[in-house]
């Protein structure tokens, strides 16, 4: 079985500060991770994804992953946030190769941008 | 590319009634997913298809959740004898290929109330 914790539920920062939004897993094997963005009323949007090969993982608006096995952490970065950037972010796992599809969410973490 | 689609996107019910989801995947993919999101959680997953075959369902899925994908397209997920307690938003997502290879991309949700 694997899981996801995300230990901040909310993340405030002001606009053009950097933020990171910290997400570890747990799993027996090794995993695919995934971060997805909600914004408010929308459905989730795929941010970035690590499959394999670079540990940075670049994704879209400006958001950046690391993946670090030894700390089993995928946080997710920028470098500096916008008001747009309000939003839901969920962290995801999936297990390659173990006949499983599906992925599994953290309980997701609130970015709050302020003025 | 008109996106994944689902209908309705609200639905109140007492408890004790069936309802019944739709979810139009993006015309190409041949994957479809199931994810159950309640307030303050991640989207936990529920089943998910390959064309029409039904390859897995979680242990949420009781015996009063049934999926189905006749055709290898659309998809509905119907609850009989509705509780409280699976007042949630209801996720529906596809993809071209299996989890890490394929983006799974998200349909806006139907929001179901049990009252």
């Amino acid at each position: 079985a694997q899981s996801v914790t995300q230990l901040d539920s909310q993340v405030p920062v002001f606009e053009e500060a950097p933020v990171e939004l910290r997400c570890n897993y747990s799993s027996s094997v090794s995993v695919y991770l995934f971060w997805y963005v909600q914004y408010p009323n929308q459905g989730l949007q795929l941010l970035l994804k690590y499959l394999s090969g670079s540990t940075l993982v670049k994704g879209i608006n400006g958001f950046e992953a690391e993946f670090n096995k030894s700390q089993t952490s995928f946080h997710l970065r920028k470098p500096s946030v916008h008001i747009s950037d309000t939003a839901e972010y969920f962290c995801a796992v999936s297990n390659p190769g173990g006949g499983a599809d599906g992925l599994t969410f953290g309980k997701g973490t609130h970015l709050i941008i302020q003025p | 590319d008109t996106g994944v689609s689902q209908d309705p996107r609200h639905k109140i019910t007492k408890r004790g009634q069936n309802v019944t989801f739709r979810c139009d995947p993006i015309s190409e993919h041949n994957r479809l997913y199931w994810y159950r999101q309640t307030l303050g959680q991640g989207p936990e997953f529920l089943t998910y298809f390959q064309n029409e075959a039904q390859l897995e369902k979680s242990r949420l899925l009781s015996d009063r959740f049934s999926a189905e994908r006749p055709k290898g397209s659309f998809s509905t997920l119907e609850i009989q004898r509705t509780e409280q307690g699976d007042s949630a938003m209801y996720l529906c997502a596809s993809s071209l290929r299996g989890t890490g290879l394929g983006t799974q991309y998200f349909g806006p949700g139907t929001r179901l109330t049990v009252l």
